[in-house]
């Protein structure tokens, strides 16, 4: 069991281009989330979905998106890349239906915007 | 005020000692809290969940819950260098869209 695989490990991009990063998980969790992390700011919520076919908008949406077309896949898109956006970025799921409701994270993207 | 607040150290300890980290959080409607540990350049890892009021041991770490004053604790015992990361606090609650709220994190570092 795989758990959550992310992809790219680690993108270059100039500013400007379109990026799409790729989130995957064997769970079968309900719930999925997109988050970003910067050096002491911690943890800070794009977006999120609580189950397929539905979004939510975290506490920095703007200048991404997200899809939700299945139970497994939950891609997150800049549509044009700022240096801003520079950052370690980390998918991670959770099953709401359960008591305790954990979460889990993939292993990150490192994307450098140029 | 911040959903989630942490002492963000360092924290150093010798190795053996025991290790306590603290954490706040302002929602009362709160349901579930976690403790992650983040080394390096890697991804956050669950190391203990609690919901209940009371305290929680898994080995050589016991999460500590108090809904009444809003804090959890992690302690850890025996600490080891290898425990050496930055320890993230979260809670949950369903009353907020099944949102998770994290604090900024605490360094621990474990001297030999």
């Amino acid at each position: 069991i795989a758990g959550i695989t992310q992809a790219p490990t680690s993108q270059i991009l100039a500013a400007g281009r379109r990026m799409t990063l790729r989130c995957t998980q064997d769970m079968r969790h309900n719930a999925m989330y997109w988050y970003r992390q910067d050096l002491g700011l911690g943890l800070r919520l794009i977006h999120y979905s609580n189950t397929a076919g539905t979004t939510g908008k975290g506490e920095v949406p703007d200048g991404y998106s997200v899809s939700r077309a299945n139970t497994d896949d939950f891609p997150l898109t800049l549509a044009s890349a700022v240096p801003s956006q520079t950052s370690v970025y980390f998918c991670a799921s959770s099953e709401p239906g359960r008591a305790l409701n954990e979460q889990f994270f993939g292993p990150g993207t490192r994307l450098t915007v140029l | 005020q911040k959903e989630v607040e942490q002492n963000s150290g360092p924290l150093s300890v010798p190795e053996g000692a025991i290790a306590s980290l603290n954490c706040t959080y302002s929602d009362r409607g709160s349901q579930s809290f976690f403790w992650y540990r983040q080394y390096s350049g890697k991804s956050p890892e669950l190391i203990m969940s609690i919901y209940s009021n009371g305290d929680k041991e898994d080995g050589r770490f016991t999460a500590q819950l108090n809904k009444a004053s809003q804090y959890v604790s992690l302690l850890i015992r025996d600490s080891q260098p290898s425990d050496s990361a930055t320890y993230l606090c979260a809670v949950n609650s369903r009353n907020t869209g099944n949102q998770f709220y994290f604090g900024t994190g605490t360094s621990l570092t474990v001297i030999p």
